[in-house]
C-alpha cells in the first residue's frame, strides 16, 4: 500500500524567511496530493492541494510543488509569520475512487521564531 | 452550520471498559472517516463510511467498531479498551465528488472534527 514519508518532524523559522517541508509517496498510482495545516488543540484543515497533472499550484504565501518521477512534493511557505506555527501533515490519495483513501505523513511542527 | 462536531472532548477509561465515540456532520456528507493521531505518527485511518448504512476498514481497525446508521452520524466504538488505545481520535467527512467532476478540479477535502482525547489506564 502507500507510503508517505514526510521532512523534517520539526522546523524553527524566523519571521519573515521562507519555510520548505518535503514528502516522498511509493505508491505510483497516487495522484492527489492535499497539505494539512493543524493549530493547537484543532482539527487539521487543508491549506492547499495538487493533482498529479499540475506541477505547481500557488496560493498567496504558500505553493506546492510535486515530482511525478521522483514521487516527491514539497510545500513552500514564504514571508513566514506567527500564525504560521502549527503542524502541518502531507498527504497522498488514489483520487476520487470510491472513498479516496488519504495516507498521511508524520507531521512537521513548525515554529516561527519573532 | 456547525461542521463536524464529536462527543466528547475527553474521556478516560479504565482497561477493559468500553465507549463509544460520536461524529456529527451537517453539511450532508456521503463520505465520513474516524483517524487516530499518535505522537510521530500522524493520522492513521481507523474505519471508513461511504454512505448510510456501510462501513469499511481502514489501516488500523482492530479493536474498534464503527456504524453509520444515519447520515449524518458515524460512530465509533471501542469495545474492550487498551492503552494502546490512548490516542487523539478525530472525525473527517466529504461529499461524494463524481468522476468527471474530480477531473474538473473540485477538491476532495475532508473536514475534520475537533478531536478527542482518549486515555486508557
Amino acid at each position: 500500500g502507500e507510503n508517505v514519508e514526510q521532512h523534517p518532524s520539526t522546523l524553527s523559522v524566523q519571521e519573515g524567511d521562507s519555510a520548505v517541508i518535503k514528502c516522498t509517496y511509493s505508491d505510483s498510482a497516487s495522484n492527489y496530493f492535499p497539505w494539512y495545516k493543524q493549530e493547537l488543540g484543532k482539527g487539521p484543515q487543508l491549506i492547499i492541494d495538487i493533482r498529479s497533472n499540475v506541477g505547481e499550484k500557488k496560493d498567496q504565501r504558500i505553493a506546492v510543488t510535486l515530482n511525478k518521477t521522483a514521487k516527491h512534493f514539497s510545500l513552500h511557505i514564504t514571508e513566514t509569520q506567527p500564525e504560521d506555527s502549527a503542524v502541518y501533515f502531507c498527504a497522498a490519495s488514489t483520487g476520487y475512487s470510491s472513498a479516496s483513501k488519504i495516507i498521511f505523513g508524520s507531521g512537521t511542527r513548525l515554529s516561527i521564531r519573532p | 452550520n456547525a461542521g463536524v462536531t464529536q462527543t466528547p472532548k475527553f474521556r478516560v477509561l479504565k482497561t477493559g471498559q468500553s465507549m463509544t465515540l460520536l461524529c456529527a456532520q451537517d453539511m450532508n456528507h456521503e463520505y465520513m472517516y474516524w483517524y487516530r493521531q499518535d505522537p510521530g505518527m500522524g493520522l492513521r485511518l481507523i474505519h471508513y463510511s461511504v454512505g448510510e448504512g456501510t462501513t469499511a476498514k481502514g489501516e488500523v481497525p482492530d479493536g474498534y467498531n464503527v456504524s453509520r446508521l444515519k447520515k449524518q452520524n458515524f460512530l465509533l466504538g471501542l469495545e474492550s479498551a487498551a492503552p494502546s488505545q490512548t490516542s487523539v481520535y478525530f472525525c473527517a467527512s466529504r461529499p461524494r465528488i463524481e468522476t468527471s467532476q474530480g477531473l474538473a478540479g473540485s477538491s476532495y477535502e475532508q473536514y475534520f472534527g475537533p478531536g478527542t482525547r482518549l486515555t486508557v489506564t
